[in-house]
């Protein structure tokens, strides 16, 4: 993997239905991975920075995992609620300090 | 609320001609990051400063140019504007460089006709 790739580029869920998310980054020089939620006409939000391979992090019903060696970090929601719809971008720092983002997975809940 | 100000909202200008985007981080932040949203693509890092000096450069053209300024505060310099430079541009800072979260503003709106 060279870039930052996340998958699916977008969902759709019923409301209290749990899902997750991929984000696939570079697994040399790592040096962070930071989640942000991104709503329409807002600025993005951060979530976690994650540093540790195996990290977990957790912020109420979202949760993210970390595995550095493969280079992939998991995003959770549980029960998804309707404000739970954004865009949910992860962004690899490597050497540089340069955080390179993924082009984001854009969530829509449905109640 | 992020506590990064960015200045102005939007700003409509003509091709060819200079704007300059303003941003003020965070009490306390000293690392400012500027980032470029264009129509269809995602956040692009352009550049970082940390404490007045710059600490990471990535897309960003040679007609654009940024500082950090003693109060902390940033400037980003556009030039020679063209069509495509259209886009919304995010400044966010943080407290330290690398690891930190950053802190995003609302964000300038530029459009060039």
């Amino acid at each position: 993997i060279l870039n930052v790739e996340q998958s699916p580029q977008s969902l759709h869920v019923q409301e209290g239905d749990s899902t997750n998310f991929t984000c696939s980054f570079p697994s040399s020089n790592f040096y962070a991975l930071h989640w942000y939620r991104w709503e329409t006409a807002k600025s993005p939000e951060a979530l976690f920075v994650m540093t540790l391979n195996g990290d977990e992090k957790k912020k109420g019903r979202i949760s993210a995992t970390l595995n550095t060696k493969e280079g992939y970090s998991y995003l959770y929601i549980k029960g998804s609620q309707p404000e739970d719809s954004a865009t949910y971008l992860c962004a690899h720092l490597g050497g540089a300090n340069n955080l390179f983002f993924g082009t984001g997975t854009r969530l829509t809940v449905i109640p | 609320d992020s506590g990064v100000t960015q200045t102005p909202k939007h700003l409509i200008t003509a091709t060819g001609q200079r704007v300059t985007l303003r941003c003020s981080p965070r009490s306390g932040d000293l690392s400012v990051y500027w980032y470029q949203q264009s129509l269809d693509q995602g956040l692009q890092f352009l550049i970082q400063y940390y404490n007045g000096e710059e600490r990471a450069k990535g897309n960003i053209l040679e007609r654009f140019s940024a500082q950090q300024f003693p109060d902390l505060h940033s400037e980003l310099n556009l030039s020679s504007l063209e069509l495509g430079d259209s886009a919304l541009y995010f400044c966010a800072s943080s407290a330290n460089p690398s690891t930190d979260t950053q802190y995003f503003g609302p964000g300038t709106r530029l459009t060039v006709l």
